[in-house]
């Protein structure tokens, strides 16, 4: 089983609509999440972190954490072809460690 | 805020040569930076993480004489490929982690290009 677990895609949505993305974990102990928009050819850039059960905003994103379910969450409203990308899951303190472990990425695809 | 920098964006080298990167976190201190390695369309892969004032961790699979890290400050680590040969060409990442806020940030890259 993969440490956490994202599906690949590529998730396509239309302009305006809600992008849904999702991530599963396999360590009950990780206390930290993260995601991450990488566009192609450049480096992740962080745009939400969220620590506890719930939902987290941010402008047009929501982080959603259920550490029961050991599911994390992200949704963005209003789509925007900008927002088209890869989404990149991170979680943090793996068998107490420090370092993040990433899902392979979601393909977000935003169409106008 | 939470600005990390890489140096050099870009750099193409001949085989057998030796490259070294520079990653610095430039408004916070980082005791910690991670070193990763991204080829076309896959993933990220963590290749060490590096401490300040102590040696580098490397990830399984990972030769740390060929990968040399070095973190002489909090604001600073440098990673040097060292005898680079064409399958080292990719796309390098460091990200630092800042400490206050729990949260790890990258830099914009370097893509090594070796001929």
């Amino acid at each position: 089983q993969k440490e956490v677990e994202q599906n690949s895609g590529p998730l396509s949505v239309p302009e305006g609509a809600i992008a849904s993305l999702n991530c599963t974990y396999s360590d009950r102990v990780s206390q930290s999440f993260f995601w991450y928009r990488q566009y192609s050819g450049k480096s992740p850039e962080l745009i939400m972190s969220i620590y506890s059960n719930g939902d987290k905003e941010d402008g047009r994103f929501t982080a959603q954490l259920n550490k029961a379910s050991q599911y994390v969450s992200l949704l963005i409203r209003d789509s925007q072809p900008s927002d088209s990308a890869t989404y990149l899951c991170a979680v943090n303190g793996f068998g107490g460690g420090n370092k993040l472990v990433f899902g392979a990425g979601t393909i977000l695809r935003v169409k106008s | 805020g939470a600005v990390v920098s890489q140096h050099p964006s870009w750099v193409i080298c001949k085989s057998g040569t030796s490259v070294k990167i520079e990653c610095r976190s430039l408004d916070f201190q980082a005791t910690t930076m991670f070193w990763y390695r991204q080829f076309p369309k896959q993933s990220l892969m963590l290749m060490a993480t590096s401490n300040e004032g102590s040696k580098a961790t490397y990830e399984q699979g990972v030769e740390k004489d060929k990968f040399l890290i070095n973190h002489a400050s909090l604001t600073l680590s440098t990673l040097t490929v060292t005898s680079a040969h064409p399958e080292d060409s990719s796309f390098y990442i460091c990200s630092a982690r800042d400490g206050l806020v729990n949260e790890q940030f990258f830099g914009p890259g370097t893509r090594l290009t070796v001929l």
